[in-house]
């Protein structure tokens, strides 16, 4: 079966640089979820999208933005990169109009270090 | 506040033997329960949900989970443990109220480590 789909899987960039993390929802999943896994913690909620609109914000720095395009993939824009910033990013999908009790599946993440 | 709390930071076992992870949850009203594992260099993957009806649910890999509203507790089980079970659990959960957000909120994770 398909599955989420991240790239790149690693990422290596400087202090101040931009990076683009790309996700890839299994096919027909109307929802896409961000979250944020520091070294030895527990995945952080960023963001998520349904139907191409934003629909919940949690701890998302301001120097982060992203989008949800037309055909559902989405995009974490990362600007002004810290130190701090180096960690797994985690993208999942899920069906929404299945019902409330939906699963959220995850991507394999993209490992993120800041130099 | 919402909130998701896995009190065991590791646990240990040897092999053939039954398996607990606990979870506990802080979370408004009925919640949705889950439970995911993560090896090394992976990403999460899903084992079981509990959204309503029976307490006991069955997921993957024979794992199961019990749902306990008295408790407050979802703890993760499985009778018969296997070295290839030691991983990273997470136990999360998120409200049940059908509004925009169903993000989730994870425990701290525990690993389970099963020895041969």
């Amino acid at each position: 079966a398909a599955g989420v789909i991240q790239s790149p899987r690693h990422l290596i960039k400087e202090k101040r640089e931009t990076a683009t993390l790309k996700c890839y929802p299994i096919p027909r999943h109307d929802t896409v979820y961000w979250y944020q896994q520091g070294p030895g913690q527990d995945p952080q909620f960023l963001i998520s999208f349904y139907e191409k609109m934003q629909s919940d914000k949690g701890s998302i720095p301001d120097r982060f933005s992203a989008q949800q395009f037309s055909d559902y993939h989405s995009e974490l824009n990362m600007s002004s990169l810290e130190l701090g910033d180096s960690a797994l990013y985690f993208c999942a999908s899920s069906y929404r109009l299945a019902g409330s009790g939906e699963t959220q599946y995850f991507g394999p993440g993209t490992r993120l270090l800041v130099l | 506040a919402q909130s998701v709390a896995q009190p065991e930071d590791q646990v240990n076992v040897a092999e053939g033997n039954p398996l607990t992870v606990k979870c506990t949850y802080s979370v408004s009203g009925n919640p949705y329960l889950f439970w995911y594992v993560q090896y090394p260099n992976r990403g999460l993957q899903f084992l079981l949900k509990y959204i309503t009806g029976d307490n006991l649910v069955k997921g993957s890999y024979g794992f199961e989970a019990e749902f306990n509203k008295s408790q407050t507790s979802f703890h993760l089980k499985k009778p018969s443990a296997l070295v290839s079970d030691s991983a990273l659990y997470f136990c999360a959960g998120r409200m049940n109220y059908g509004g925009a957000t169903n993000k989730l909120i994870f425990g701290t994770g525990t690993l389970l480590a099963v020895q041969p």
